[in-house]
């Protein structure tokens, strides 16, 4: 299956700090890309569809000034969570589909972060 | 939006199969039954997805009843490597041709031994 990567894998920042998180397409274009969090013992939950050249979408309770998302390649989105808090702490996942057909997405393997 | 549920968690013998069952009884014509699992501390992996048929790969087989309110992922072999939390998952349209996918809680396969 096509790849999906992110860094870093794993993140510990202080209180009040920002955090940059990378999700790459290897081997395809993805004009949308999606960003997930997921506490312990939780499932995912969607935060936001990001899409190439545009703004992203956020779900319903996630404060877009919190979690900046860009989207500027079609190989390439970022999740900035800023001014970091201890509740930010959780398990960040990405997905993606190719812009070229398919219809599954392929996920990314997770960035824990830890805001201490 | 198509609700999926899955029985919380299912033991299986390590080289039987597994067969983890899915009600998705709300499901619309055009709407696909994915099925992921997550192994402990990573992303999602992608196994199969189908619309009606039955459908097969390198990993399981996907059984969709002909009214297509249920289905049985199979896993054929099971290994201790199997075991993680499958996720049955309804395709959601999201603005055009994106779309989004929303997980429920799954259920956790544990292989034994």
């Amino acid at each position: 299956g096509a790849v999906v990567s992110q860094h870093p894998s794993w993140v510990i920042c202080k209180s009040g700090t920002s955090v940059k998180i990378e999700c790459r397409s290897l081997d395809f274009q993805a004009t949308t890309m999606f960003w997930y969090r997921q506490f312990p013992k939780q499932s995912l939950m969607l935060m936001a569809t990001s899409n190439e050249g545009s703004k992203a979408t956020y779900e319903q309770g996630v404060e877009k000034d919190k979690f900046l998302i860009n989207h500027a390649s079609l190989t390439l989105s970022t999740l900035t969570v800023t001014s970091a808090h201890p509740e930010d702490s959780s398990f960040y996942i990405c997905s993606a589909r190719s812009s070229g057909g398919g219809t599954e997405a392929f996920f990314g393997q997770g960035t824990r972060l830890t805001v201490v | 939006d198509a609700k999926t549920t899955q029985p919380p968690s299912m033991d299986c013998a390590e080289g039987r199969a597994a067969n983890l069952p899915c009600n998705h009884s709300t499901i619309s014509g055009n709407e696909y039954v994915y099925w992921y699992r997550q192994i402990h501390s990573q992303g999602p992996q992608y196994i199969i997805h189908g619309l009606k048929n039955n459908e097969t790969n390198e990993m399981a087989s996907l059984i969709i009843t002909e009214d297509r309110k249920s289905s049985t992922l199979i896993l054929p072999h099971a290994t201790l490597r199997d075991t993680a939390v499958y996720y049955c998952i309804v395709r959601v349209e999201s603005g055009g041709s994106n779309y989004k996918l929303t997980f429920g809680k799954g259920t956790l396969l544990t292989v034994n031994p």
